[in-house]
């Protein structure tokens, strides 16, 4: 089935350290998100975008959809210890005439581990 | 709290016991989804609804899984004859509009043992 392929799989920084992780797919999606996880916590939305091209920031952290619609990426900037935890990108498909809205396909995940 | 709020947190069953998991969604949502993940995987589709319409299933949801949304609010999530195979985080999300952000629940985390 249709997968994102997530790059790094795992971090290990120092505190106040930039991140960059990406994501990139062999389909096209008309949306991408960007989640976080902690442990034995549902994902938590960090950034949404919509459009091919589009830059948008949350804080330290800045996303962007790429112009061919197959890929993101994820800046995080001055890394802190409460960084710490799981990032997932997820593509959302083009509408199918309703029956697949939504759907998401999700990355394997990056681990990101903050040292102070 | 209006957030996604998924019962119980953690599940420990035997196999071949049958389980029920609840979903609320986030109050006027009417779309909502449930996914599986296994440990160190991203979450992975099993059923969407709009409304009390169980529009699509995934084709990890086997026969004896099922999931109902019967008045359109709240969603339940049954396994039958549970296996050990079936031990994951079971994650409910609910979504409205065009832009159709989902908000995830913390999950109900299932141990067949």
């Amino acid at each position: 089935g249709q997968q994102l392929n997530q790059s790094p799989q795992s971090m290990f920084i120092q505190e106040g350290e930039d991140v960059s992780m990406n994501c990139t797919s062999s389909s096209i999606f008309n949306t991408w998100l960007w989640y976080k996880q902690d442990p034995g916590e549902g994902p938590v939305l960090l950034i949404a975008l919509y459009k091919a091209g589009e830059l948008t920031s949350n804080g330290r952290l800045t996303a962007q959809f790429g112009i061919t619609r197959k890929d993101s990426f994820l800046n995080i900037s001055a890394s802190i210890p409460s960084d710490v935890g799981i990032y997932f990108c997820a593509g959302q498909p083009i509408n199918a005439g309703g029956t697949s809205y939504g759907k998401l396909t999700f990355g394997q995940g990056t681990i990101l581990t903050v040292h102070p | 709290d209006t957030g996604v709020s998924q019962d119980p947190r953690h599940k420990i069953t035997k196999r071949g016991q049958n389980v029920t998991f609840r979903c609320d969604p986030i109050s006027e949502h009417n779309r909502l989804y449930w996914y599986r993940q296994t440990l160190g995987q991203g979450p992975e589709f099993l059923t969407y609804f709009q409304n009390e319409a169980q529009l699509e299933k995934s084709r990890l949801l086997s026969d004896r899984f099922s999931a109902e949304r019967p008045k359109g609010s709240f969603s339940t999530l049954e396994i039958q004859r549970t296996e050990q195979g079936d031990s994951a985080m079971y994650l409910c999300a609910s979504s409205w509009g065009q832009k159709n952000i989902q908000y995830f629940g913390a999950g109900t985390r299932l141990s067949v043992l």
